[in-house]
């Protein structure tokens, strides 16, 4: 596609509920990031995909998170039993070279916990 | 792990003014150095970056400034348009052995271009 897109773009969720994000990058890119945007922060690096090989989830909160890449195309980020905390922007971007010379980034999903 | 700050939080100019946002970083080891504005509701968009070798670039109204001994680094937009209003992120590539750009971000700069 033109660009990164993520679904939904806007995800209220009651606390204890699970929710799946979506991302789908620029065909071709093998490299996918995940990113959490606090408000009025910036983005916090959540977990590193290479193709279908997870290589890096050091940014994950928690047990709570997880996410995959099972076809080296589109990823999903699940959040288990969210919490008021969770609330946040999830980005995901993607780049063609392991993201050594930037990234494209999609407008995220904007996650609510009540 | 890395650490960038920024400066200031928030800006504002008149139309045609120059603006500078600072960085530092804490990491020597870091040698990729991108620059993202981000508009309401959008992602952030990469405008500018400068890698350790370099220590200038330019694109137009914006530059980018690197000095590596004191390992901070700045942005300069002259002659400011309304449109260049938005939030701007400095961010510093994570050296840490790592074959990938994984990013630190500062915590954004809100621009504010006056007509």
């Amino acid at each position: 596609g033109a660009g990164v897109s993520q679904s939904p773009r806007y995800k209220v969720a009651k606390r204890g509920q699970d929710v799946a994000l979506r991302c789908d990058p620029i065909s071709g890119h093998v490299s996918l990031f995940w990113y959490q945007q606090a408000l009025g922060q910036g983005p916090e690096f959540l977990t590193y995909f290479q193709n279908e090989a997870q290589l890096d989830k050091s940014g994950l909160p928690s047990d709570r998170f997880f996410a995959e890449r099972p076809e080296g195309s589109v990823s999903t980020l699940k959040i288990q039993r969210t919490q008021q905390e969770d609330s946040a922007v999830y980005l995901c971007a993607s780049s063609p070279d392991g993201g050594m010379g930037g990234y494209t980034f999609g407008s995220g999903t904007r996650l609510t916990v009540v | 792990g890395e650490n960038v700050e920024q400066h200031p939080s928030t800006l504002s100019v008149q139309e045609g003014d120059s603006a500078v946002i600072k960085c530092t970083y804490s990491d020597s080891a870091s040698n990729y150095f991108p620059w993202y504005k981000q508009e309401l509701g959008k992602g952030p968009q990469l405008i500018i970056d400068i890698r350790s070798n370099v220590g200038e670039k330019k694109d137009q109204r914006i530059a980018v400034t690197l000095n590596k001994t004191a390992k901070h680094f700045s942005l300069h937009i002259t002659e400011t348009q309304p449109e260049d209003s938005a939030v701007y992120f400095c961010a510093a590539r994570d050296a840490g052995g790592t074959s990938y750009g994984k990013l630190t971000f500062g915590q954004g700069t809100i621009l504010t271009v006056h007509p």
